[in-house]
């Protein structure tokens, strides 16, 4: 399968711990982006990188959260000192440069912070 | 800011209804506008994408239109099925690329 992939599907931790997700994006596509959905939401843009520079941060991004692309390749979203508030959908999306631009969205990682 | 606005939240229709679903936009300067269908739990799968010069997009029983100067679009879904029962996103591009979206229409079909 050449879509994108987003592990793990799903990750469960304690208030204060920190985790990471992994984002694999389609192969040629050299623009990557973060999104967060909480639910009943629409999904919420975080951050977005070309190639493996991230080049716009939302204000949602804290400094607890740090995403990285350093290949221009795979992205990682790392979350520190998780809270109860960060429990959420959390869905990568990848894309060409101009032209349709189009989003292809992988199947998200459901964070749970007990 | 941009702002979009998708109206209703919710839907139920007997199976074999065309239906609209309506997206509103508060900026004009869009670069394009994709609509998205999410299943509970997943991600979202790509419908169709309309380029900010393009009046309408079709795929099968689905058509979307665009009226930038208004800030809105449709999407039209003829015959429904119960296999269609989702929730259907409207996102606006920027010209930086990122996507906005609105909170979404739950789609129930009713066999």
């Amino acid at each position: 399968d050449t879509g994108v992939s987003q592990n793990p599907r799903h990750k469960i931790t304690k208030r204060g711990q920190n985790v990471t997700f992994r984002c694999d994006p389609i192969s040629e596509h050299n623009r990557l982006y973060w999104y967060r959905q909480t639910l009943g939401q629409g999904p919420e843009f975080l951050t977005y990188f070309q190639n493996e520079a991230q080049l716009e941060k939302s204000r949602l991004l804290s400094d607890r959260f740090s995403a990285e692309r350093p290949k221009g390749s795979f992205s990682t979203l790392e979350i520190q000192r998780t809270e109860q508030g960060d429990s959420a959908m959390y869905l990568c999306a990848s894309s060409l440069t101009g032209g349709a631009n189009e989003q292809f969205f992988g199947p998200g990682t459901r964070l749970t912070v007990l | 800011k941009q702002e979009v606005t998708q109206i209703p939240a919710a839907l139920s229709v007997p199976e074999g209804e065309n239906l609209v679903l309506n997206c509103s936009f508060t900026d004009s300067a869009i670069y394009n506008l994709q609509w998205f269908r999410q299943d509970p739990g997943k991600g979202l799968t790509s419908l169709l994408l309309i380029q900010s010069s393009q009046r309408e997009q079709t795929s099968g029983r689905l058509n979307a239109s665009l009226d930038k100067s208004s800030g809105r679009s449709t999407l039209y879904i003829a015959a429904s099925q119960p296999g269609d029962s989702a929730t259907y996103l409207c996102a606006v591009c920027s010209n930086t690329g990122k996507l906005i979206f609105g909170q979404g229409t739950t789609l129930q079909v009713k066999p």
